[in-house]
């Protein structure tokens, strides 16, 4: 069935590390969507990138959807201590189908 | 808006015994989706509703599984036989269901346990 992959399962970094999550998909995705999710909590949505090479920036967070719109990553700068969570990454493989395939998610801690 | 709201929050049964999980979408939300998130497989859809017909339920487990959507603001997710596997967090999200996937918004969850 479809996959989206996304690495690394886990990340620790020192605060004030960068920290970068991927995403892979074995098929073309329509659009691409990330969520958080904190200890304890309920995923949250971030972002939705569409267009093939697309980039968003939020605060010291930037996306990126490939070219081919079968990978996106997700990159921090200078993490914070209220950056810990997980990241998921979640593929529309289907235009239109409003149906989500999530990646397993990379949990990241951060020591301050 | 109170946002997407699931009952209960924390359910403790023993195996062989139903269990009802119960969801209220956020009003005018169109698509309604059941996640299961384990710590072995994630976020696994289970099934989803659109204006409160099952659309996909390929993700269910098997048949001691059922989900209904009476109406528009509610909808409930049924274990009957519960068995240990069954153990994990289940969430509710609702989407408004535009021409793209719409932004998901995710209740709170229930952690289910079954000894």
């Amino acid at each position: 069935g479809q996959q989206v992959m996304q690495i690394p399962q886990y990340q620790h970094v020192q605060e004030g590390e960068d920290f970068t999550t991927y995403c892979n998909s074995s098929t073309t995705l329509s659009n691409i969507q990330w969520y958080k999710q904190r200890p304890g909590g309920h995923p949250v949505f971030l972002i939705q990138l569409v267009k093939s090479g697309e980039v968003k920036k939020q605060k010291r967070l930037t996306f990126q959807f490939g070219e081919a719109k079968k990978n996106s990553s997700l990159h921090i700068t200078a993490t914070q201590t209220t950056d810990v969570g997980t990241y998921f990454c979640a593929g529309e493989v289907i235009q239109g189908a409003q149906k989500l395939v999530f990646g397993q998610g990379t949990r990241l801690t951060i020591n301050p | 808006d109170a946002g997407v709201i699931q009952s209960p929050r924390h359910e403790v049964t023993e195996m062989g015994q139903e269990v009802t999980l119960r969801c209220k979408p956020i009003s005018g939300h169109d698509y309604l989706f059941w996640y299961r998130q384990t710590m072995m497989r994630g976020l696994e859809l289970l099934i989803y509703f659109n204006n409160n017909v099952p659309i996909d339920d390929s993700g269910m487990p098997e048949d001691r599984f059922s989900a209904k959507m009476p109406n528009a603001s509610f909808s409930t997710l049924k274990i009957q036989p519960s068995e240990p596997r069954d153990s994990a967090v289940y969430f509710c999200a609702s989407s408004l269901g535009r021409f793209r996937a719409d932004t998901q918004y995710f209740g709170p969850g229930t952690r289910l346990t079954v000894l």
